[in-house]
């Protein structure tokens, strides 16, 4: 079963907008990643947020972990008709092996 | 660098053949993941080795898969009897393990499976 989960699902703005997806999980967590997925293809690395960090940025990029409430924030800044994909956390669990539990994703669509 | 690669890339089966996949991790990574995603949802684990040693398998993983990672490099995964509910995207991802639990898994690019 899936730990995550993402809000919204689906999510669609103008270009040069900001562009902020949620990540709710249930169980604590050794660290948080974020990955993009654009249709039909492989997943890419964006950034990971120990459990011990708050805030995280890379780029356009910044991300919040918030372990008392267990959710996480992704925020694109000045966003691109290339960001448009799905965007998936995926958390390690502290105990067991260092698989990803993947949420259900946010379809982002940037409208030129 | 070559990055993760998989093949092939799409396959369609008749319900009731085997399918076999391959995946090459990036040559250094010493640990390697299937994940299985199916239409609309996020990727599911569905078993890691680490070098030649398959560590965990999910309970996903029925007697009808099967995978392998003989020699610690390349890793296969096996459907026999395929059925409908087979088909899905297939994720092979490698990692480096050094330093604990803080690893960055690399994808590939997936092997889209369809059962008819």
């Amino acid at each position: 079963s899936q730990q995550g989960e993402e809000d919204p699902q689906a999510l669609s703005i103008q270009e040069g907008e900001n562009a902020t997806m949620n990540c709710s999980y249930k169980t604590s967590i050794n660290n948080l990643q974020w990955y993009r997925q654009n249709s039909g293809r492989g997943l890419v690395h964006l950034i990971l947020i120990r459990s011990n960090e708050r805030e995280k940025h890379s780029g356009r990029l910044r991300v919040t972990l918030d372990t008392s409430k267990k959710s996480s924030s992704l925020l694109i800044t000045a966003s691109r008709a290339a960001d448009t994909a799905s965007y998936f956390c995926a958390t390690v669990l502290i105990q067991g092996a260092q698989k990803l539990v993947f949420g259900q994703g946010t379809r982002l669509t940037i409208n030129p | 660098d070559t990055g993760v690669s998989q093949d092939p890339r799409h396959k369609i089966t008749k319900r009731g053949q085997n399918v076999t996949f391959r995946c090459d991790p990036i040559s250094e990574h010493n640990r390697l993941y299937w994940y299985r995603q199916t239409l609309g949802q996020g990727p599911e684990f569905l078993t890691y080795f680490q070098n030649e040693a398959q560590l965990e398998k999910s309970r996903l993983l029925s007697d009808r898969f099967s995978a392998e990672r003989p020699k610690g490099s390349f890793s296969t995964l096996e459907i026999q009897r395929t059925e409908q509910g087979d088909s899905a995207m297939y994720l092979c991802a490698s990692s480096l393990v050094e330093t604990g639990p803080q690893e960055t898994q690399y994808f590939g690019p997936g092997t889209r499976l369809l059962v008819l």
